[in-house]
């Protein structure tokens, strides 16, 4: 049963535009979502996170966006660069239950 | 500043046989949790560690043990190693009470051969 899914598993975007990843969840439940890069050879890596009170958090050049009522977020990296090119992870938990609920992750591309 | 640290980087072993892998968390982070990365999959969680204390348990089999020192540092064992234990296993630590994310070391690759 997979509670957090990422259904694109790939996906390319051209240098300097913008890249959104999708995530969808199946728990009412998860109160706390995370996304996570990661390179090949390395552990993930924090990007940015967003609590259920919330709908939008920006850090930077990422945003998340959250819709609790359609169970769906998203991260938006504008401009993309090259060095944006990784896996991404999306992840959900249930504050106090300390355990990460991770996606399949979506590989991007950032073409220069 | 020292983030997570994970040791050995890879290893190699046979079906049967049994694996301690170990975690450092970053400086200040008292808590420290093991995911199982399988190939094409999200890691998933296994277990996480708090005062010496296995606080909280994914769905893995009674193989899958762990333990944490004084230090904070811990440790994941894996007894007889089935072909299906091959997988990319990450330490992630944090700082119980605090709403703040959990760090990821860069993993050790385990290969049962």
């Amino acid at each position: 049963d997979q509670q957090v899914k990422q259904n694109s598993p790939s996906l390319s975007v051209q240098e300097g535009r913008i890249s959104i990843l999708n995530c969808d969840y199946t728990n009412s439940m998860f109160d706390y979502f995370l996304w996570y890069k990661k390179y090949p050879a390395e552990g993930p890596t924090f990007l940015i996170s967003i609590s259920s009170i919330k709908d939008k958090n920006e850090d930077g050049r990422f945003t998340v966006f959250l819709n609790k009522s359609a169970k769906h977020l998203s991260l938006h990296i504008v401009p993309s660069q090259p060095g944006d090119s990784a896996v991404y992870f999306c992840a959900a938990s249930v504050v106090g239950t300390y355990k990460y609920i991770f996606g399949t992750g979506t590989r991007l591309k950032v073409l220069a | 500043d020292a983030g997570v640290t994970q040791s050995p980087t890879h290893l190699i072993k046979t079906r049967g046989q049994q694996v301690t892998l170990r975690c450092s968390p970053k400086s200040g982070h008292d808590t420290v949790s093991w995911y199982q990365q399988a190939l094409g999959q999200g890691p998933q969680f296994i277990f996480q560690y708090y005062e010496e204390e296995e606080r909280q348990r994914g769905n893995f089999p009674d193989r899958f043990s762990g333990h944490q020192f004084p230090n904070y540092s811990s440790e994941l064992n894996v007894n007889a190693l089935l072909l299906g234990d091959s997988a990319l296993y990450l330490c992630a630590s944090s700082s119980m009470g605090q709403s703040q994310p959990q760090h990821f070391g860069d993993g050790t690759r385990l290969s049962i051969l």
